[in-house]
């Protein structure tokens, strides 16, 4: 089935460990997302690709690295510099032309705590 | 700065009836596409409904329709005939077809049906 696959589902991180949360998507989409979602502070933007090799920062991205080394595949690593990881992270894809392609897709999400 | 604001954090209504959920957002584009997201207990984010900036009527689908005001920058969602699969968290967003490309969120509304 096409879908954006986030892995693992769970995870757990001892403070000053770095930890890489995956996102792969088979819908042949160009642009990649990656959101944090804390209670009552809604879906913010953590950084984003519209190609291959080329990101940019999102609002929240300190603390955070990205790679896009390939179309499908649009890892997330949460360093040891983001001081409270503890959240939701949602990943999401879509395409860039115009029309239906616009709608955005989302993984079902990456529960991540620090213990 | 590139904002959206959903005004009410909760919202309840008894099954059956209509409710609506208000959005606003705020930008200098022209170019852009408008979307209700719904995300149940699961935290899977579901696509409600779409609008394109450019169309003057109203997306519907089923019961959920949309009022769209671009002068106003205002992009309500209206839910007639609730049901009780109808409660959860709802998000409004919308996405600039520039360059940037970015896709930014409000914090959303939670929606109670009471039966």
């Amino acid at each position: 089935d096409g879908g954006i696959t986030q892995s693992p589902k769970y995870l757990f991180r001892k403070e000053g460990q770095n930890v890489t949360l995956s996102c792969e998507q088979n819908l042949n989409h160009d642009a990649m997302y990656w959101y944090r979602q804390d209670p009552g502070q809604g879906l913010r933007l953590i950084y984003y690709s519209q190609i291959v090799n080329d990101f940019q920062k999102g609002d929240i991205a300190e603390g955070y690295s990205v790679s896009r080394e390939k179309k499908e595949s649009f890892p997330l690593t949460v360093t040891s510099a983001q001081k409270n990881p503890t959240a939701f992270y949602l990943c999401a894809s879509s395409i860039r032309t115009g029309g239906s392609g616009n709608t955005i897709y989302f993984g079902e999400g990456s529960w991540l705590t620090v213990v | 700065a590139q904002t959206v604001t959903q005004s009410q954090p909760e919202m309840s209504v008894q099954e059956a009836e209509t409710v609506t959920l208000s959005c606003t957002y705020d930008t200098s584009e022209s170019d852009y596409y408008l979307f209700w997201y719904k995300q149940p207990p699961s935290r899977q984010m579901i696509l409600v409904i779409r609008q394109e900036a450019y169309k003057q009527q109203n997306a519907t689908e089923n019961r959920f329709s949309v009022n769209f005001q671009k002068a106003a920058k205002s992009f309500s969602l209206k839910i007639s005939d609730s049901q009780l699969g109808d409660a959860a968290m709802y998000f409004c967003a919308y996405r600039i077809m520039n360059r940037d490309d970015k896709i930014i969120f409000g914090k959303g509304t939670r929606l109670h049906i009471l039966p």
